[in-house]
């Protein structure tokens, strides 16, 4: 069974400065990550995923994030935070075989001016 | 539009009427699954349809929750008996066959709220 885990219910950053959301996983089989983003009032929508291939992937309005195997874990970051990335984040594990997508508990970010 | 589609998008009950949700998929996509998502609870699984195979129904919170997929497109989720606990918004998403690799296309969700 895999799992997702998000530290952290709420991060509140300053405009301009570094985002750092966390996420860990537990899977006992080759997982897919993936992070959403949901902002107020709003549909989920996908910021990025690791299926193969290059460990650090690129997703939407400047978000990244890493998967590192050996720390099970795949941190969403972004150098320069603006007042539109206020919204809740979800990370994402699912089997690679398929099945269900487990999300973690969601972390939701602040910006302040 | 081409996305997945639920109705209502709003729905007051009663405690312990029955309700229905309706998903309407993106065509083509034969996976559907069902979240809920409650304050602070975050996006909890609730079932996993795909394509003929049994749905896993390991995220069903107790015999009053049940749901459907009919000729392997539309799918209604029923809660029987509703309790002011089942008050969240449901959340249906669907993606292609077999491609575990594809993210899941969420729609609107419907709002429930037992009173």
């Amino acid at each position: 069974a895999q799992s997702v885990t998000q530290l952290g219910s709420h991060v509140s950053v300053s405009e301009g400065a570094l985002v750092l959301l966390r996420c860990n996983y537990s899977s006992s089989v080759p997982p897919y990550l993936f992070w959403y983003v949901q902002y107020p009032n709003q549909g989920l929508q996908l910021l990025l995923k690791y299926t193969t291939g290059a460990t650090l992937v690129k997703g939407i309005n400047g978000f990244e994030a890493e998967f590192k195997k050996s720390e099970t874990s795949f941190h969403l970051t972004k150098p320069s935070a603006h007042m539109s990335d206020a919204a809740e984040y979800f990370c994402a594990v699912i089997q690679t075989q398929g099945g269900k997508l487990i999300f973690g508990q969601g972390t939701e970010l602040s910006v302040k001016p | 539009g081409a996305g997945v589609s639920q109705s209502p998008s709003n729905k007051v009950t009663e405690k312990g009427k029955d309700v229905e949700l309706r998903c309407d998929p993106i065509s083509g996509h034969t996976a559907l699954y069902w979240y809920r998502q409650s304050l602070g609870q975050g996006l909890e699984f609730l079932i996993y349809f795909q394509g003929n195979s049994a749905p896993d129904k390991s995220g069903l919170p107790s015999d009053r929750f049940s749901a459907e997929r009919t000729g392997g497109s539309v799918s209604t989720l029923t809660i029987q008996r509703t309790q002011q606990e089942d008050s969240a918004v449901y959340l249906c998403a669907s993606r292609p066959t077999g491609q575990a690799n594809s993210p899941l296309h969420f729609g609107n969700g419907t709002r429930l709220t037992v009173t």
